[in-house]
């Protein structure tokens, strides 16, 4: 079953800019978790946050979790092409991981 | 850090016919495996969870007599798809947890890519 809801589902832009992807989901949640996939590959964790956190940096990466909503986000400062990608939220609410549908970010150089 | 194989990375075989796919949690013991199944431009499904000795849990609608899972020890999780059929054509992911830091974290392994003729 699908918990988590993304969007955009595409996002295109230049070297340099940032990039917000957000996720919605449905039910409570231990931890909201971000991954990213190359094409066909395997998946990259990004960041982990806590349902008692509200926000978390990791280098160029910031995300937020609003438990009130059900929502969260996350911002990619000053994008390379290298961050290509797609990138899927996951929820964990009672030890398995639920993905939402993914956003497809492609960095233009 | 925690790193999960899988083997075969891809693998093609005629309809009707079984596949066995190996995921091995390499430095570490995973108590419990997930298998996830993602087809092209989707997200991943979690097809089922297993823990080491003892019977799969199967997700809604996901056939148990099709996909046979096996968690005999603590650090390998098999997956076999049966009487394979075009439409299970797939990319098929597992995780570990690691177990005994009781850690959140899941271990992904890099993928096996199904392609069913």
């Amino acid at each position: 079953s699908q918990q988590g809801e993304e969007d955009p589902q595409a996002l295109s832009i230049q070297e340099g800019e940032n990039a917000t992807m957000n996720c919605s989901y449905k039910t409570s949640i231990n931890n909201l978790q971000w991954y990213r996939q190359n094409s066909g590959r395997g998946l990259v964790h990004l960041i982990l946050i806590r349902s008692n956190e509200r926000e978390k940096h990791s280098g160029r990466l910031r995300v937020t979790l609003d438990t009130s909503k059900k929502s969260s986000s996350l911002l990619i400062t000053a994008s390379r092409a290298a961050d290509t990608a797609s990138y899927f939220c996951a929820t964990d609410a009672g030890g398995k991981l639920i993905f939402g549908q993914g956003t497809e970010l492609s960095v233009k150089p | 850090g925690a790193v999960v194989s899988q083997h075969p990375s891809w693998v093609i075989c005629k309809s009707g016919t079984s596949v066995k796919i190996e995921c091995r949690s390499l430095d570490f013991q995973a108590t419990t495996m997930f298998w996830y199944r993602q087809f092209p431009k989707q997200s991943l499904m979690l097809m089922a969870t297993s823990n080491e000795g003892s019977k799969a849990t199967y997700e809604q609608g996901v056939e148990k007599d099709k996909f046979l899972i096996n968690h005999a020890s603590l650090t390998l999780s098999t997956l076999t798809v049966t009487s394979a059929h075009p439409e299970d054509s797939s990319f098929y992911i597992c995780s570990a947890r690691d177990g005994t830091s009781g850690g959140k974290e899941q271990y992904f392994g890099p993928g096996t890519r199904l392609t069913v003729t």
